[in-house]
Formats: C-alpha cells, sequence, structure tokens
C-alpha cells in the first residue's frame, strides 16, 4: 500500500519568513495530494490540493509543488503569520483507492 | 457547520464497554471514512466506505466495527476488544471517483476510557 513520509515533524519559523514542509510517497500510481491544516483542537480542512498532471499551484500566501519522478511535494507558505500556527498534514491518493494516505503531520509555530 | 456533523463531542467509556460514535454528513457524498488521531501522530484509517451497505476495513479496523445502512450515515462502533481506544476521532466524507478529491471532517469526538 501508500506509504507517506512527510518531514519535519516541527517547524519553527519568525513572523514573515517562509516555511516548507515536504512530503515522500511510494505508489508511484497515486495522482492527488491535498494539504490539511488542522488548527488546536478543530477539523482538519483542506488548504490546496495538486494533482499529477501539474508541477505547481499557488493560491495567494500558499503553493505547493510536485516532483513525481522523486515522488515527492511540498507545501511553501511565504510570509508567514501567527494565524498559520497549526499542525499540516499531506496526504497522497489515486483513482479508484478510495482512501488517502496521510502523513504523521508538522506541527507549525510562527513566532511574533 | 461544514454538513458532516460528529456526536458526541466527548466521551466517556469504561474498560469492558463498547460504544458507538456517530457520523452523519449532508453533503450528499458517497465515500464516508473514520480516521483515528492520537497526539503527535497523524490520521490512521479505520475503515471507509465508498457506497451503502459496502466498507472496507482500514491500517487499524481491530477492535472497531462500522455500518453504512444509510448514505448520510456512517457510525463507528468501539468494541470491548479495542485494547487502547482513548483517542480523537475523526469522521470524514468526500465525493468518489477518478480523480480523488477533497475529504471534509467532521469536528471530532474525543473518546476517553476511564
Amino acid at each position: 500500500g501508500e506509504n507517506v513520509e512527510q518531514h519535519p515533524s516541527t517547524l519553527s519559523v519568525q513572523e514573515g519568513d517562509s516555511a516548507v514542509i515536504k512530503c515522500t510517497y511510494s505508489d508511484s500510481a497515486s495522482n492527488y495530494f491535498p494539504w490539511y491544516k488542522q488548527e488546536l483542537g478543530k477539523r482538519p480542512q483542506l488548504i490546496i490540493d495538486i494533482r499529477s498532471n501539474v508541477g505547481e499551484k499557488k493560491d495567494q500566501r500558499i503553493a505547493v509543488t510536485l516532483n513525481k519522478t522523486a515522488k515527492h511535494f511540498s507545501l511553501h507558505i511565504t510570509e508567514t503569520q501567527p494565524e498559520d500556527s497549526a499542525v499540516y498534514f499531506c496526504a497522497a491518493s489515486r483513482s479508484g483507492a478510495g482512501k488517502s494516505t496521510f502523513g504523521d503531520g508538522t506541527t507549525l509555530t510562527v513566532k511574533p | 457547520d461544514g454538513g458532516i456533523t460528529q456526536s458526541p463531542k466527548y466521551l466517556f467509556r469504561k474498560e469492558g464497554q463498547n460504544v458507538t460514535l456517530s457520523c452523519e454528513q449532508n453533503l450528499n457524498h458517497d465515500a464516508m471514512y473514520w480516521y483515528r488521531q492520537d497526539p503527535g501522530q497523524g490520521l490512521r484509517l479505520i475503515y471507509y466506505s465508498q457506497i451503502v451497505n459496502d466498507f472496507q476495513k482500514g491500517d487499524i479496523a481491530e477492535g472497531y466495527s462500522v455500518s453504512r445502512e444509510k448514505k448520510e450515515s456512517f457510525p463507528l462502533t468501539v468494541t470491548s476488544a479495542q485494547k487502547n481506544p482513548t483517542a480523537f476521532y475523526l469522521c470524514a466524507s468526500s465525493l468518489p471517483g477518478s480523480p480523488n478529491t477533497e475529504a471534509f471532517f467532521g469536528q471530532g469526538t474525543r473518546l476517553t476510557v476511564v
């Protein structure tokens, strides 16, 4: 089955700096890669996703890149703000699998 | 609040008891999922269902059971066979098919064994 590894497990940055979280996956057939943000005590919510037919996607301060050859994808947050502090999860899935495999999460702390 | 509702928010169980966690969605999604989240860990899949009256085991199904008699509902029973049930349980739903789409999560149920 699919295996997703996520690094780092914790990340602390100064407000205004950039943050990068990386994930690798094992199933070359995976074609959908969402990123979720979970604030303390709340539900995970999708912040951005990418499909295997594109290499990069951007939404304001958030971007995701995908390298299918190397089987890794990354989340980039620029101009970080304290409200970006949360746990971020990556996931991978493939058509017909009916389920996603999640990484273990990265706890991002943005210091004012 | 997002179309997928879990209840109760907090649940206490005595050892040896079965408990059932409720998950209801009004998003008309075919696929539903149950995940377990432990502190400092990611989401581990317990069971999932892609269609009514059908479900599959996830990675950590032992000690759990589910049913999917209605499209809107996917209850999870934590049985006495689950050796370490204290955790945060998240239900999710999504549109199935190709390509996959995002999962919408409920607010979660925090289960504590006392």
